[in-house]
């Protein structure tokens, strides 16, 4: 069974704060790793798609990472604002030729 | 352009019924993934459409079933309804979907309650 592990399950920052979580999947048969923002009562929102050992992404004060070899992302958070709040999701695609999603990172941003 | 629809938002159903739940994704996108979630469960793969046919399926019973029309609108039907269904059913649309190199694009889900 694919497993797709996400770490830590919550987080409360203060704003001003930057931040950083760890996304790890199975290091074989890669094609795709996703993180999405999701927050109360809206879907799923795409931030980075990654295909390739070593891509860095970056939008606004968000960045992610990537290491196939060893089977992880980071996704950092610059300067944390109340509106980053939200849970982060990543999506491993591999030869099972789906997304399988992890669980997700509950951030807090208290003002 | 218009995002990915889904509806009802809302149903309430009893045990033992069935439903339907449909999914418009975007314009031009052929692929339609549904996913489950429930509580302290990330998101659950349940089928993969793409051009009317399902490419791929994941772990749960055959009350779960589906189909995707010509136009990519896709449906996804519960039968014999039991409580542990209830939980948030998203659909995802992609341009090819699969393993995920081209990006997903979710709508709002619909939540179900099975009482």
């Amino acid at each position: 069974i694919l497993n797709v592990e996400q770490s830590p399950q919550s987080l409360h920052v203060q704003e001003g704060d930057s931040t950083n979580f760890t996304c790890s999947f199975p290091s074989s048969n890669f094609y795709a790793l996703h993180w999405y923002r999701w927050e109360t009562a809206k879907s799923p929102e795409a931030l980075f798609v990654m295909t390739l050992n070593g891509d860095e992404k970056k939008k606004g004060r968000i960045s992610a990472t990537l290491n196939t070899k060893e089977g992880y992302s980071y996704l950092y958070i610059k300067g944390s604002q109340p509106e980053d709040s939200a849970t982060y999701l990543c999506a491993f695609g591999g030869s099972q030729g789906n997304l399988i999603f992890g669980k997700g990172t509950k951030l807090s941003v208290k003002p | 352009k218009a995002g990915v629809t889904q509806t009802p938002r809302y149903l309430i159903k009893t045990r033992g019924q069935q439903v339907t739940l449909s999914c418009s994704p975007i314009s031009g996108h052929r692929s339609v993934s549904w996913y489950q979630q429930t509580p302290g469960q990330g998101l659950q793969f349940l089928f993969e459409y793409f051009s009317e046919t399902q490419r791929n399926k994941g772990n749960f019973p055959g009350r779960f079933s589906g189909r995707q029309f010509s136009n990519s609108r896709s449906e996804m039907n519960v039968s014999t309804l039991e409580l542990g269904d209830s939980a948030l059913y998203l659909c995802a649309s992609s341009l090819y979907g699969g393993a995920g190199r081209y990006g997903y694009t979710f709508g709002s889900g619909t939540r179900l309650t099975v009482v």
